[in-house]
């Protein structure tokens, strides 16, 4: 299973772009990166998930540079209900496909 | 659509009893679910891999027999803390993957299950 690094903990002012950035230095060539996000005392929600160079969806875009080592979660004009846990994932498959959790970053937005 | 229950959502036990946790998936199959646990200010730990109609798989350093995990349906699965004891109170999370799903390994978490043990 790849290792992914993130940054523990981020603030951002409601109203700015907030982009977080993973490292995943050992990722195979059939590994996705999937990004979840979670609220305190709940299960977390799938965002995002891409291979390679960009992905947009109606929350979030992914950015994956050619190398696949790291991949950049961005959210667009974030508000106060956007702080949570963000967690970056690289389930592999072949094991169960499981998923794995890293620490996260706790995003903490601002008014 | 791709909905996930828990039931319950929160229980409160005395130590020395069981506590049975249900996983269903509402409005789609799903032949593998999965059970977390979740301590305050941590992130998810995977305990198991529930595989319908197989017995489950225990990551390392979980007492399955602490831990029972029973995956009867393709919609249901169940995880029995047994003989609970303070240390396992904790947050348990279930999430189940749709066998017709698009997006890969998209696994979708049900809400949790707060349980306290006096």
């Amino acid at each position: 299973l790849a290792k992914t690094t993130q940054p523990i903990s981020m603030d951002s002012y409601e109203g700015q772009e907030v982009n977080i950035t993973c490292s995943h230095n050992n990722i195979a060539t059939n590994d996705y990166i999937t990004w979840y996000q979670q609220f305190p005392s709940q299960g977390p929600r799938f965002i995002i998930q891409g291979y390679k160079t960009k992905v947009t969806n109606e929350v979030a875009s992914l950015f994956i540079p050619a190398d696949r080592k790291s991949s950049t979660l961005s959210l667009p004009r974030v508000s106060l209900s956007d702080t949570a846990v963000y967690y970056c994932l690289v389930p592999a498959r072949g094991r169960d496909d499981k998923i794995i959790f890293g620490k996260g970053t706790r995003l903490h937005i601002l008014p | 659509g791709a909905v996930v229950s828990q039931h319950p959502s929160w229980v409160i036990c005395k130590s020395g009893t069981s506590v049975k946790i249900e996983c269903r998936s509402l409005d789609f199959q799903a032949t593998t679910m999965f059970w977390y646990r979740q301590f305050p200010k941590q992130s998810l730990m995977l305990m198991a891999t529930s595989n319908e109609g197989s017995k489950a798989t225990y990551e390392q350093g979980v007492e399955k027999d602490k831990f029972l995990i029973n995956h009867a349906s393709l919609t249901l699965s169940t995880l029995t803390v047994t003989s609970a004891h303070p240390e396992d109170s904790s947050f348990y999370i279930c999430s189940a993957r749709d066998i017709a799903g698009v997006i890969y390994n998209e696994q979708f978490f049900g809400p949790g299950t707060r349980l306290t043990v006096l």
